[in-house]
């Protein structure tokens, strides 16, 4: 069993949709979560950061954390066919402990106008 | 957040032949990372690179198949050897920035024949 799974879609939506993406882990370790987008051909860029559990909102994304369930969400409002990329999600444990990511296998997310 | 570059962006080569990949950083960070996505795969951490000691790798990876250099705290290589189609990825580069996040470099997007 992978430490984090993700659904790899596709997922394909019309324009102007609520978008939700999930992750489930298994290391009751992990503290920090992260989103990541990924358009084709390019790296990795970071989207919404979170600590711990609870909500983080920035412009039309809001990132979700439930340590009880080890789920974490990424709510995309007003889809823009801009937002068709890859959605990775990443996590770590402690500052103490390994600083490299785990990451998910990212979900290819089409936004149809 | 850091601006982080590669080169090269893309290669074909030959296999038994070696490609060194540079990954430049536009401020001092400690920790650099070198992950693997190979096509339709999620990130793989390859090791990490910190100024001033060995690079640590990851289960699967060695030292003689993918040596890393890390002169400063602003540059990083990682080698690719004796390539086989095998190899054939993006290799990325990322560095953590403010001991919770990181940030991805380009990629270098690598064809072995």
């Amino acid at each position: 069993q992978k430490e984090v799974e993700q659904d790899p879609g596709p997922l394909s939506v019309p324009e102007g949709a609520i978008v939700s993406l999930n992750c489930t882990y298994s290391n009751s370790a992990f503290q920090y979560f992260m989103w990541y987008r990924q358009y084709s051909r390019k790296g990795p860029e970071l989207l919404m950061y979170t600590y711990s559990s609870g909500n983080k909102e920035d412009g039309r994304f809001t990132a979700q954390v439930d340590k009880s369930s080890k789920y974490i969400s990424l709510f995309i409002r007003d889809s823009q066919p801009s937002d068709s990329a890859t959605y990775l999600c990443a996590m770590k444990g402690t500052r103490a402990g390994r600083r490299a990511l785990t990451f998910g296998s990212g979900t290819r997310l089409q936004v149809q106008p | 957040s850091a601006v982080i570059s590669q080169k090269p962006s893309r290669d074909i080569c030959q296999r038994g032949t070696s490609l060194t990949i540079q990954c430049q950083v536009d401020s001092q960070v400690t920790m650099m990372f070198w992950y693997r996505q190979q096509p339709g795969q999620s990130l793989t951490l390859i090791a990490t690179a910190n100024q001033g000691s060995e690079a640590t790798y990851e289960s699967g990876f060695v030292i003689d198949k993918f040596p890393i250099s890390r002169p400063n705290l602003t540059f990083s290589t990682l080698t690719v050897s004796n390539m086989s189609p095998e190899d054939s990825s993006i290799y990325l580069c990322s560095v953590e920035e403010g001991s919770d996040t990181q940030y991805f470099g380009p990629g270098t997007r690598l064809t072995v024949l």
